[in-house]
């Protein structure tokens, strides 16, 4: 296991259409998170998950974004009727829980594209 | 939103050392400085952290004033690979539910 894992990289689609994106986090941590990242910009927190609870949502996360980590293990993050201002770096991070005061390992992230 | 100031851009020759700013006049006693990188096309990287004391691991050194309102980052023989933008975050060092807020950070150039 040697980092966070995103799948896939690059994605495009059509307005309207849902996605999901998938991120498989370093197996002995129990924080996942995701972020979101737009051209020039630095990444901004969505979300994130203690084992199978989501703990926190951002005001960006609207009601069309769905995050899920059913078994504690990956998580998948859903956006249904895509709209242009989706487009962006959808990042995901994890973590050991509080006990620790390292930073996140993040992952290479997936690129969307709603054309 | 971001609790630190940092520049916009830097330049670094090659082989030379890398100085990047930051100012974080309003860090409370609880909370540490710490630096992520992302190169281009690629996810955040933790690079170091610290509370009042200079840090050092094989990435880079974490140099904290004794105010500790502001800090810098050393990459001590930058290469044409440390070309990348550089946040630093100011957070409790403890994951208290506090997620990292990443600003704009600086870009820095690594030149020939």
């Amino acid at each position: 296991d040697t980092g966070v894992s995103q799948d896939p990289r690059h994605k495009i689609t059509k307005r309207g259409q849902n996605v999901t994106f998938r991120c498989d986090p370093i197996s002995e941590h129990n924080r996942l998170y995701w972020y979101r990242q737009t051209l020039g910009q630095g990444p901004e927190f969505l979300t994130y998950f203690q084992n199978e609870a989501q703990l926190e949502k951002s005001r960006l996360l609207s009601d069309r974004f769905s995050a899920e980590r059913p078994k504690g293990s990956f998580s998948t993050l859903e956006i249904q009727r895509t709209e242009q201002g989706d487009s962006a770096m959808y990042l995901c991070a994890s973590s050991l829980d509080y006990r620790t005061a390292d930073g996140y390992t993040f992952g290479s992230g997936t690129r969307l594209t709603v054309v | 939103d971001a609790k630190t100031t940092q520049p916009t851009s830097m330049d670094c020759a090659e082989g030379r050392a890398a100085n990047l700013p930051c100012n974080h006049s309003t860090i409370s006693g609880n909370e540490y400085v710490y630096w992520y990188r992302q190169i281009h096309s690629q996810g955040p990287q933790y690079i170091i952290h610290g509370l009042k004391n200079n840090e050092t691991n094989e990435m880079a050194s974490l140099i904290i004033t004794e105010d500790r309102k502001s800090s810098t980052l050393i990459l001590p023989h930058a290469t044409l690979r440390d070309t990348a933008v550089y946040y630093c975050i100011v957070r409790v060092a403890y994951n208290y539910g506090q997620n990292f807020v990443f600003g704009p950070g600086t870009r820095l150039s690594v030149l020939p």
